[in-house]
This record gives structure tokens, sequence and C-alpha cells, in this order.
């Protein structure tokens, strides 16, 4: 049972314009939400996360946005650059001790010239 | 650089052996934990660690035991490996603010074939 969920694997998207990232989850226990970065061979780097009480954070290029009714967020980047081609995965955390995280499957960015 | 390594950075092995993979941090985080990357499935947490000796189990726990006797390291073993066992494995480490939650920082990670 996938509990989040990125239903796109991939997204291309032109320098200069707009990336926007999809995650949907299904646990109404979740209240906080984070979005990580990840290039090949190496460990997911950190981006940005939210928490519940809020519906949108930004940091630089990077905004989040979460709707709790929908039980969505998504991820904006602006405007994008061929360095954030990568694999993104988002992931929540709540229900629980721990602060364990639960992730997508990921969706693969690629920044096109 | 959340000051976290792991060792081996791969590694291959046969069915049925036992296989030990270390996590080590130099940032003094509480909480340590053990993750799999497996296409279609993302990041699947195996064990974590909330302190010295004090381990719980995650989503994927069979097959997998753990250690922690020092703040800095969090061992992984394979009892018997099995070729399900096959994966990319990232040791993440972080401190839970006083809301419980907290970024994780992830290693480099391991990579793991079980022939």
């Amino acid at each position: 049972d996938q509990q989040v969920k990125q239903n796109s694997p991939s997204l291309s998207v032109q320098e200069g314009r707009i990336s926007i990232l999809n995650c949907d989850y299904t646990n109404s226990m979740f209240d906080y939400f984070l979005w990580y970065k990840k290039y090949p061979a190496e460990g997911p780097t950190f981006l940005i996360s939210i928490s519940s009480i809020k519906d949108k954070n930004e940091d630089g290029r990077f905004t989040v946005f979460l709707n709790k009714s929908a039980k969505h967020l998504s991820l904006h980047i602006v405007p994008s650059q061929p360095g954030d081609s990568a694999v993104y995965f988002c992931a929540a955390a709540g229900g629980g001790g721990g602060n364990k995280l639960t992730f997508g499957t990921g969706t693969q960015l690629k920044v096109e010239l | 650089d959340a000051g976290i390594t792991q060792s081996p950075r791969h590694k291959v092995t046969e069915t049925g052996t036992p296989v030990t993979l270390r996590c080590h941090q130099t940032e003094n985080h509480r909480y340590m934990y053990w993750y799999r990357q497996d296409p279609g499935h993302g990041l699947r947490l195996i064990h974590y660690s909330y302190g010295v000796k004090d381990t719980d189990k995650g989503e994927v726990s069979d097959g997998y035991s753990v250690s922690r006797s020092k703040t800095e390291d969090f061992l992984l073993t394979l009892e018997s490996a099995t070729s399900s066992q096959t994966s990319v494995y990232f040791c993440a480490i972080g401190t839970p603010d006083p809301s419980g939650y907290n970024e994780q920082f992830f290693g480099p990670g391991t990579r793991l074939t079980v022939l």
C-alpha cells in the first residue's frame, strides 16, 4: 500500500520555465512533508519541508504548497535550471515517533536547454 | 556535508553469506536510520535508532538486524543474504526538534549485490 504517491515518473521542462512536481498521500496522520533531490550515485539531499499548519513554504527558487483537504503537495521550481535535473522524492512523517519518513517513488526531472 | 559516511560503498556477495554495512556520523545526531532504495518503491525504512542500544523496526525489517553501541556508529546486518536484498542502502541521521520533526541527512549509499 503506497501511502505517498508520485504519479509522474518523469517530467521534462525547458530552462527558465517553471517545474511543478506533484505528490499525493493517503495517510491522514501525516503532518510533516519534505522534498529531497537525488543525483545518480549520491544520497538524497534535503530541499524544503512544510508542516501541516502551513500551506506554503518558500526557499529561494523552491516553493512547496500543501493542500491538506486534497492530501496533495507540490514543489515548484522557478526558474528551472539544467542543474535541477535529478530525481525528486517527496516524503511524509507523522502518526508515530521517530520522525520516520515514508517516501514516494520519485519523479525524474529533466531540464532542457 | 552532514558528516556521514557509509562503508563499504559497493559490495558483491553470495546468497547465504552474512553482510554488515556500517554507517558513521560525526554530527552527534541522536537518530540514525537505514533505508533501502529499489525501483518502483522509492526509499523504504528498514530500521532506525533513537539512541545508543535503542532501536526499532521500520517498514521492511524482515531479514535485517541492527546495532548501535556508540552514538556515531549504526550497523546493518543481513544474517543470511538473499537476492531480494540486492539494493542500494542509505543511512540517514537527524535530530527531531521539539515538534518531533526534522529533515534527515543522508549518506552516499552502499550498493549491495547478492548473487
